[in-house]
């Protein structure tokens, strides 16, 4: 049973503009949310993370949204930029679980000129 | 710069042969460290929690005597491939995170495992 979903499995974006990335989670013990990048033949790189108490996290050109009440989280980018190009994923976690990390599919992010 | 190391990055062997995987914390010291694995084009699927000084816990499906986990210490721990087949073939991957709480898991680059 997938409890943590990214229903588009690409999404193509010009560059400078934004990208949004959508995820959404069906368990409610989830407590903690993370969004990471990954390029091929590499383990995937921490981008950005949210707890449960907070609706809104920003670092730099990444930010975080988390409707609790939907059960939805977002990754925006902006401006996004060609080296943004690769294979975002979604994690959620439950301290509960001892803080294992339920994956999302993926959803493979191009930036073109 | 890396905060997890993972090694070897890819291993080519014959079926049959055990491979072991090494997974370091570079500047923590890590108590829980996780194994995960994929597949082509999939998500990461954890197959392991491994506890320092404790058996580790293995997720459903994962048999515990194929893929052997050994956290000796604080900083490292193995997943060894027992008697690899071709169907073990995948990409292993190992993340650890500095403490307990909230906090992000740090991955290594991962270990390519084909076996021939």
């Amino acid at each position: 049973d997938q409890q943590v979903k990214q229903n588009s499995p690409s999404l193509s974006v010009q560059e400078g503009r934004i990208s949004i990335l959508n995820c959404d989670y069906t368990n409610s013990m989830f407590d903690y949310f993370l969004w990471y990048k990954k390029y091929p033949a590499e383990g995937p790189t921490f981008l950005i993370s949210i707890s449960s108490i907070k609706d809104k996290n920003e670092d730099g050109r990444f930010t975080v949204f988390l409707n609790k009440s939907a059960k939805h989280l977002s990754l925006h980018i902006v401006p996004s930029q060609p080296g943004d190009s690769a294979v975002y994923f979604c994690a959620a976690s439950a301290e509960a679980s001892w803080g294992k990390l339920q994956f999302g599919a993926g959803t493979q992010v191009v930036v073109t000129p | 710069g890396a905060v997890v190391s993972q090694h070897p990055s890819r291993v080519i062997c014959k079926s049959g042969t055990s491979v072991k995987i090494e997974c370091r914390s570079l500047d923590f010291q890590a108590t829980t460290m996780f194994w995960y694995r994929q597949f082509p084009k999939q998500s990461l699927m954890l197959m392991a929690t491994s506890n320092e000084g404790s058996k580790a816990t293995y997720e459903q499906g994962v048999e515990k005597d194929k893929f052997l986990i050994n956290h000796a210490s604080l900083t490292l721990s193995t997943l060894t491939v027992t008697s690899a087949h071709p169907e073990d073939s995948s990409f292993y991957i190992c993340s650890a995170r500095r403490e307990q709480g909230n906090q992000p898991q740090h991955f290594g680059d991962g270990t390519r495992l084909s076996i021939l």
